[in-house]
């Protein structure tokens, strides 16, 4: 069974400009989350989404947005980028939100210069 | 507010035990995991508790007390492939299934 995938796996964008990551999940699994890994931060959630509406958000501004197919396939976009963005995009699946293991993607790298 | 604390770094020694602590105070709780994060790598699921108690997994373990709000992870046997962070992560029970995480403990095994 293949694992979650996630493209681009690196990335650098300058400030001012929106990116667009993706997120393959499992077969199968419904759920996909979206986080962000910083060294300063940790790991901080930013939403989830399953069959294909957001169901939580984390504490991030507006310009941090997503979206789900009907694939269970997920995007998300930050918009007017800035250098704090910069970070590891980490995406993870479950079978369901109430599933308790998540399994997670490899990440993107995203560097905003 | 929600917080989880755990010890920044360990060192430990090849073939030896160590445990990680994790303390949370949360909104609400429904459950605790622990993941297994290598550098530059993906984290990966150890283990997860809901109920008082300790779950054992071959050469991990994972304790938890509600009432306390602390949680541990115990290694045993440890080999350098053990060298990684370990993230503590507590699912709010308020926010349908979030997983809020502790910033890791980073272990580093010598031979």
């Amino acid at each position: 069974k293949a694992g979650v995938t996630q493209t681009p796996r690196y990335l650098i964008k300058t400030r001012g400009q929106q990116v667009t990551l993706s997120c393959s999940p499992i077969s199968g699994h419904r759920s996909v989350s979206w986080y962000q890994q910083t060294p300063g931060q940790g790991l901080q959630f930013l939403f989830e989404y399953f069959s294909e509406t957001q169901r939580n958000k984390g504490n991030f501004p507006g310009r941090f947005s997503g979206r789900q197919f009907s694939n269970s396939r997920s995007e998300m976009n930050v918009s007017t980028l800035e250098l704090g963005d910069s970070a590891l995009y980490l995406c993870a699946s479950s079978l369901s939100s109430r599933d308790y293991e998540q399994y997670f993607g490899p990440g993107t790298r995203l560097t905003v210069t | 507010g929600q917080n989880i604390d755990q010890p920044t770094e360990m060192t430990a020694t090849e073939g030896a035990i160590v445990q990680i602590n994790c303390t949370y105070q949360t909104s609400g709780f429904n459950g605790l995991f622990w993941y297994q994060q290598h550098a530059g790598e993906a984290p990966t699921f150890l283990s997860y508790n809901v109920l008082d108690g300790l779950e054992e997994k071959g050469r991990f373990s994972s304790f938890l007390s509600r009432s306390k709000g602390y949680s541990y992870l115990l290694l045993k046997e440890l080999q350098m492939k053990d060298s990684a962070s370990y993230l503590c992560a507590v699912r709010d029970r308020g926010s349908q299934g979030n997983l809020i995480f502790g910033k890791g403990t980073k272990l580093s095994v010598k031979p």
